[in-house]
Formats: structure tokens, C-alpha cells, sequence
């Protein structure tokens, strides 16, 4: 069975940073690309970004560059959303989600909140 | 990248048929077969209900369908159920390799 396991969310103050883990089984990770994606509370789903197999491609969202960095661990089957100089538009539900053949998201994991407040 | 364009709201009764429109430029939507659709229920995770347009994931009814026609995608649920009430979002991938959602619709069965 596919699992994908958010963690690492919380409550920050603007300026501050986080990083969240995603870790995922039931799948060979390594062979699928793999997204984050944002919900702002009481509002719609947005891409933040993505990350090809090997890690050394990625792409972000224009509302995060240079503030945020993807990143995954093949051996640990895990994937990160490290978030830097965060502010309070960045207050949402982060989703991992798995990209199938570079056009969807079958897979979702169930979201971990962060709260950018002082 | 600017959100897809849905309609806020849309409602049916049991057994009606309703379509959400989901409308993109020709940087997605209407340079790409990569039209998804999903179905969220308060509180929970996004679900896949449709991908590529018109495919139906394993175990997702058929009374969801979708298509395309220019930069305007739609999902269709026809015999509509109680449980069909939901937020209903479109994604498309884009020109500049990234992916946009549109905006969302709830979807209320009276």
C-alpha cells in the first residue's frame, strides 16, 4: 500500500525556517518524481515544487524561490521541503504527492500544518 | 502561473448530472493532454479522480468522466450521490514545466 507521511510542520515566526519530511513506502521512491503542494486555510491547493528521481532537477513556484529547497533521500525514501525566511503567506497544509508519469498526482500524503505567526 | 479558472460553486440533486469547467490559456490546458482532477472533503487529502483529461483512476466511479475541448477542460459526475459533496479542483502541467490548480468548486447536493 502506498503511505505518505508528512511531519515536521509547526509554528514559526516570519523570518524563521522549517523543514519538512515526507516519508514514503509502498512504492520504489527513487523511481518516481515527487511534488509539494500548499493549502492555505480555507482556500485552494497550490504547487509549490517538484523533483525529478536522482534529485538533481527541481522547480519551484515563483511565490517560494530562493527561499525553498527540495530535496530528497533515495536510501532514507524520503523527500524535504526545507523553507527559509518564511512569512506569513506561507501559513498553510504542505502535501507531499507522488507525480505519476510526469502528468498527475496519484498519490497524496495527508498534510502537515505551518503556522507563520508572531 | 495564474490559477485555472473554475467556477466557486456548483449544485445538483440526487440522480442530476452536473459539469465543472476548468478554464487555462494555451500554456496549459490547451497545449497538454495533462488535465487531472480531484475531489477533496473537508479536512482530508486531495483524491485523483481523473487524469489526462478523460481516464479514470482504478475504483473511482463512473460516473466521473472528463474532457477537453481548447484551453476549457470539464469533469462531468452524472447519478449524482450524497457523497459526491466536495471541493473539486483541475490541475494542468504548464509550458514552463511546473504545474497550476484551478481555484476550486464546491460542489453541494441538495
Amino acid at each position: 500500500e502506498v503511505q505518505l507521511v508528512e511531519s515536521g510542520g509547526g509554528l514559526v515566526q516570519p523570518g524563521g525556517s522549517l523543514r519538512l519530511s515526507c516519508a514514503a513506502s509502498g512504492f520504489t521512491f527513487s523511481s518516481y518524481w515527487m511534488h509539494w503542494v500548499r493549502q492555505a486555510p480555507g482556500k485552494g491547493l497550490v504547487w509549490v515544487s517538484r523533483i525529478n528521481t536522482d534529485g538533481s532537477s527541481t522547480t519551484y513556484a515563483d511565490s517560494v524561490k530562493g527561499r525553498f529547497t527540495i530535496s530528497r533521500d533515495n536510501a532514507k525514501n524520503t523527500l524535504y521541503l526545507q523553507m527559509d525566511s518564511l512569512r506569513a503567506e506561507d501559513t498553510a497544509v504542505y502535501y507531499c504527492a507522488r507525480y505519476r508519469s510526469g502528468t498527475y498526482h496519484d498519490y497524496w500524503g495527508q498534510g502537515t500544518l505551518v503556522t507563520v505567526s508572531s | 502561473q495564474s490559477a485555472l479558472t473554475q467556477p466557486a460553486s456548483v449544485s445538483g440533486s440526487p440522480g442530476q448530472s452536473i459539469t465543472i469547467s476548468c478554464t487555462g490559456t494555451s500554456s496549459d490546458v490547451g497545449s497538454y493532454n495533462y488535465v487531472s482532477w480531484y475531489q477533496q472533503h473537508p479536512g482530508k487529502a486531495p483524491k485523483l479522480m481523473i487524469y489526462e483529461v478523460s481516464n479514470r483512476p482504478s475504483g473511482v466511479s463512473n460516473r466521473f468522466s472528463g474532457s477537453k475541448s481548447g484551453n476549457t477542460a470539464s469533469l462531468t459526475i452524472s447519478g449524482l450521490q450524497a457523497e459526491d459533496e466536495a471541493y473539486y479542483y483541475c490541475s494542468s502541467y504548464t509550458s514552463s514545466s511546473s504545474v497550476v490548480f484551478g481555484g476550486g468548486t464546491k460542489l453541494t447536493v441538495l
